[in-house]
This record gives C-alpha cells, structure tokens and sequence, in this order.
C-alpha cells in the first residue's frame, strides 16, 4: 500500500512571495489533515477535509492560507503571500487503519527569507 | 499553556539503557497515539491506547495509558540507536471528534 506523498519535499522562498504544497492522501482514505509544525513544537492542525468539504479550519489563517481538495482525492495547501513565521515543516496525513490512526506523509520544509 | 505535556523534553540515553518518556493532560483523554519522528520528516504511528488501563507493547517498546485516561508513559526497554528520534504523544480531547492535539515532542538521542 502507498503511503501518503507530499510534494516538494523542500522549498525557499522570500516574504511575500507565494507557495503551494500537494498531498495524495492513501487510496481510499476519506479524511485528510494538513499540519503546521514550527521547529521544536508539535505538528498543530490546520484544516481538517472530510472527501472535498472541510470539516474544520478554525486554525487557518484565512487572509494568507488556502487549501482545497476539489475531487475528494488529493489536496493543495497555499499561502500567499508568506511571512518569516510561516516557516515550518508542513505534514499532510490522512486517517485510516482499523485503530483510527493518521498516517503521515514526510512533510514539506517551507524557509521563508 | 499546552493541552498535552510531554516530559523530558529531551533525553539523552546510554545505549542498552531503558528510558520513559510521558505524556499528561488536563483532560480526559479519548484516544491517545504515539508516532516517531526522524528530524525533518513525517511522523509514523507507533500505537493507539483508548481504554484506561490499556498496556500495548511492540518490540521493545510499550505504551500504557493510566486508569484515568490522563496520562500516558512509553517504554522503551534495551535502548538501540534506531530508537534515536522525536517521539510525539496525539491525543484525542474532545470527545467525538478525532482531531489530534499533539504534545511538544521528546528528543531521544543514543549515545553509545
């Protein structure tokens, strides 16, 4: 079975500029999360899907973050225009497993300069 | 403050030593997950504790949420460098809605 995939796996960019992310959650996974984790912390929710309707977003900063997941399938994470705090490492994970457990893709590296 | 502390926040292990780690909340916890970390990458699932009480072991590591489904500890008996990494605790905190709340992770470092 596939994992979950991210692409890129890296990326530097300067203020202002704009950033886009993708996920392709495992086959068949109906949930998929996308995570912010700032170094030395803990990965913290940013939009949770259920197929292509968004289930929560309460902690995404609407003005500058977007994300969507138009077929129910993969999804695309954009921020626009970034700032120096946006850097972090973002994980993609979708929820499957007989225990209920979020499998996690290898995360996307943002540097914000 | 943290919903979810963990402790220590890092921890450095001769090799062949055993180690815990802990995980503790304010609230009752509904479902409590343990993923690992290499530096820089994804998180991958270790185990799930639900039920008080609950003890899962998988090789040389176990995992066990007390009785009042408050706390979490995870084991590790016989430390080997692969255990070297970030160990994080999700937690389940309200009551249905599987949305993880993580703690601040532990870094485990084996020296030899």
């Amino acid at each position: 079975e596939a994992g979950v995939a991210q692409s890129p796996r890296y990326k530097i960019i300067e203020k202002r500029q704009s950033v886009a992310f993708w996920c392709n959650p495992i086959s068949g996974h109906a949930t998929l999360y996308w995570y912010q984790q700032i170094l030395g912390q803990g990965p913290k929710l940013l939009i949770q899907f259920q197929n292509n309707g968004v289930v929560d977003d309460s902690q995404l900063p609407k003005d500058r973050f977007s994300a969507e997941r138009l077929k129910g399938v993969d999804s695309t994470l954009k921020i626009q225009p970034a700032k120096l705090e946006d850097s972090a490492v973002y994980l993609c994970a979708s929820l499957g497993g007989s225990g209920g457990e979020q499998y996690f893709g290898p995360g996307t590296r943002l540097t914000v300069t | 403050s943290q919903e979810l502390e963990q402790s220590p926040q890092s921890l450095i292990v001769q090799e062949g030593k055993n180690l815990t780690i802990n995980c503790t909340s304010s609230k009752t916890l509904y479902g409590l997950y343990w993923y690992k970390q290499k530096y820089g990458e994804g998180l991958i699932f270790l185990m799930m504790l639900q039920k008080g009480g609950e003890e899962k072991s998988h090789e040389k590591i176990t995992a066990k949420l007390d009785e009042k489904k408050q706390q979490s500890s995870l084991h590790i008996t016989a430390s080997q460098p692969s255990h070297a990494g970030i160990y994080l605790c999700g937690a389940v905190i309200n009551f249905g809605n599987e949305k993880l709340t993580f703690g601040t992770g532990t870094r485990l470092t084996i020296i030899p």
